[in-house]
């Protein structure tokens, strides 16, 4: 059981706006600054949507927005699309000797 | 282009040992902190260690540590991680990754490489 908390899955339809929620459930997490989001679509590798809460690297879609409030971070994904269809995993960094966590993962399924 | 390419996994028994590699290219390699992120079959990501770009710092998951130890040599552009006392569920796909901002985030990933432990 990670200590950041994620729905098993999340679906939406095309067009659609979804929120994926991280929670903090242990007091391993303090200060929960250093809050990320991969998308890993099947067999292939993570990829980086969101960093330092709510920044986005370059090249991702603008459909994509991170925020964080008290113990949760959440990633919002705007104008659904089937390509959006992935496992998404939030990460944070850790007050214990484990200096980096990721959550349980999210499947989005694209109705 | 950043490429991160990662080696060297296989099949072996528990008990055993293995060395892992990324040959990194496209980006100032020396000046990035790397990471190890492990995916069990089916199961979620798991950060397993990351080194400054110095290599002067190494940091490890409590499941790993005392067992794996990450290096890196900045003239060959090469991350590896050695991996001793090899169990069962330590076997997963193996990713390479750079960071930024420290060693908390990971822009760029290689395309993983599979660590089989079993009898």
């Amino acid at each position: 059981q990670s200590a950041l908390t994620q729905p098993a899955s999340v679906s939406g339809s095309p067009g659609q706006s979804i929120t994926i929620s991280c929670t903090a459930t242990s007091s391993d997490i303090v200060g929960y600054n250093y809050v990320s989001w991969y998308q890993q679509h099947p067999g292939k590798a993570p990829k980086l949507m969101i960093y330092d809460v709510n920044r986005r690297p370059s090249g991702v879609s603008n459909r994509f927005s991170g925020s964080k409030s008290g113990n949760t971070a959440s990633l919002t994904i705007s104008g659904l699309q089937a390509e959006d269809e992935a496992d998404y995993y939030c990460s944070s960094e850790t007050s214990i000797s484990t200096f980096v966590l990721f959550g349980g993962g999210t499947k989005l399924t694209v109705l | 282009e950043v490429q991160l390419l990662e080696s060297g996994g296989g099949l072996l028994q528990p008990g055993g040992s293995l060395r892992l590699s990324c040959a990194a290219s496209g980006f100032a390699f020396s000046s990035y902190a790397m990471t190890w992120v492990r995916q069990a079959p089916g199961k979620g990501l798991e950060w397993v260690s990351a080194i400054i770009g110095s290599g002067g710092s190494t940091y490890y998951a409590d499941s790993v540590k005392g067992r794996f130890t990450i290096s890196r040599d900045n003239s060959k552009n090469t991350l590896y991680l050695q991996m001793n006392s090899l169990r069962a569920d330590d076997t997963a796909v193996y990713y390479c990754a750079k960071a930024i901002l420290g060693i908390y985030f990971f822009d760029y990933w290689g395309q993983g490489t599979l660590v089989t432990v079993s009898s």
